[in-house]
């Protein structure tokens, strides 16, 4: 069964203080590693596709990498509006059925 | 660009009433769009994908019945809660794929609908 696996399941910082979130996936033929930024009471929205082992993005203090089992999400001097729940996600083999991980909930702290 | 707006975005009801939830496309054509459910501090379960003229396809243990999705557009559709009660209460969020697109790229999602029974 494909499946996405995130850890910690919460993580407070202080700001400025850099950390990085972990996703790990078992997904047969991965099309795509999607990570997702979700404020409370709000849907998901989108930060970065990952396609292949290696491959790099970066937004801001966002910075999105791959390997061949996981991702990382890397969060460089946070600020307080970083805090939010970070999701990622894969196609599940096969279908077009996206699998969530349950997030990441980030607190940054002034 | 790829804006997708979904409405209402709080509702509060009594048991038994039948709820709407609209999910549109704003500025793309939605062919495919897909309805999510999320429990508090859970991942996004998919409740059933949507194909523009077609019915939907629900996922295991989703009562279609219960959960009626129309797309009889290609920018709008409708997730209706029939006889909703106190255990259907969540936050349903909408998301949508344009045309071309495919499922190697990623989804475009609502702001999401909290539904609360009383």
């Amino acid at each position: 069964e494909d499946q996405v696996t995130q850890s910690p399941e919460a993580l407070r910082l202080q700001e400025g203080e850099s950390s990085s979130l972990n996703c790990s996936y078992t997904v047969s033929g991965l099309r795509g590693l999607f990570w997702y930024r979700q404020d409370p009471g709000k849907g998901p929205e989108f930060l970065f596709t990952l396609y292949s082992a290696g491959e790099e993005k970066e937004k801001e203090r966002l910075k999105a990498t791959l390997t061949k089992k996981e991702s990382f999400l890397h969060i460089t001097a946070p600020k307080p509006e970083d805090s939010a729940t970070y999701l990622c996600a894969a196609p599940e083999g096969g279908s077009e059925k996206l699998v969530f991980g349950k997030g990441t909930k980030l607190t940054v702290n002034p | 660009g790829a804006v997708v707006s979904q409405h209402p975005s709080r509702v509060i009801c009594k048991s038994g009433t039948s709820v709407k939830i609209e999910c549109r496309s704003l500025d793309f054509q939605a062919t495919t769009m897909f309805w999510y459910r999320q429990f508090p501090k859970q991942s996004l379960m998919l409740m059933a994908t949507s194909n523009e003229g077609s019915k939907a396809t629900y996922e295991q243990g989703v009562e279609k019945d219960k959960f009626l999705i129309n797309h009889a557009s290609l920018t709008l559709s409708t997730l209706t809660v029939t006889s909703a009660h106190p255990e259907d209460s969540s936050f349903y969020i909408c998301s949508a794929r344009a045309q071309g697109e495919n499922s190697n790229q990623p989804q475009h999602f609502g702001d999401g609908t909290r539904l609360s029974i009383l």
